[in-house]
């Protein structure tokens, strides 16, 4: 199995452009999870999705931010507009039970917002 | 969640063990050890996971103390990849999903 799959790996950009970040879960897994990182605040989670419906997003900083997960293969989180406050390590994990022993995360994907 | 104290780097000789040392003091009777680690450039890393008896893995060894305020992470050889911040937390294992939250960690150097 390849991992999670995410894209891009780092994403520049400026104020005010709409900024879209995706990931490819592992195969098989119910559960996918979006977080944040970054050197302020550590590692923060953002939403999650179990069978492709949001179950939590609590931790959605704003109405700037929207993830969807359309098909059990593919998520997406957008923020529109960005903002340069928005730079960090995003980071998409999926799993098979949802229990943070069992998440496998992706590479990351590192944005810089101008 | 407890709060855990843990050292902002460590070096340690390639082969020998890495002790890395978490203080939880304020750890409560239904919550668990779990210890992570994050390679430069990549996403966290489940390690290993314990309540009050001392676990091992393929990957490390989780020392915990009688009273369980604090732990220690064992990796009994270590190399040159296993060179990463390491991140001590304290949650109740409260079943399903449940998201990782994690702060600064410390930052093991093995050197060659």
């Amino acid at each position: 199995d390849a991992g999670v799959i995410q894209s891009p790996r780092h994403e520049v950009t400026e104020m005010g452009q709409e900024v879209t970040l995706r990931c490819k879960p592992i195969s098989g897994h119910d559960y996918l999870f979006w977080y944040r990182q970054t050197m302020m605040r550590g590692l923060e989670l953002l939403i999650y999705f179990n069978n492709n419906v949001p179950i939590d997003d609590s931790g959605m900083p704003e109405d700037r931010f929207s993830a969807k997960m359309p098909n059990a293969s593919f998520s997406t989180l957008k923020i529109q507009p960005s903002e340069p406050r928005d730079s960090a390590v995003y980071f998409c994990a999926s799993s098979l039970a949802g229990g943070p022993e069992t998440q496998y995360f992706g590479p990351g994907t590192r944005l810089l917002v101008l | 969640d407890a709060k855990t104290t843990q050292p902002p780097s460590m070096d340690c000789a390639e082969g020998r063990a890495a002790n890395l040392p978490c203080n939880h003091s304020t750890i409560s009777g239904n919550e668990y050890v779990y210890w992570y680690r994050q390679i430069h450039s990549q996403g966290p890393q489940y390690i290993i996971h314990g309540l009050k008896n001392n676990e091992t893995n393929e990957m490390a060894s989780l020392i915990i103390t009688e009273d369980r305020k604090s732990s220690t992470l064992i990796l009994p050889h270590a190399t040159l990849r296993d060179t990463a911040v390491y991140y001590c937390i304290v949650r109740p294992m409260r079943g399903g999903a449940d998201g990782l939250t994690f702060g600064k960690g410390t930052h093991l150097i093995i050197q060659p």
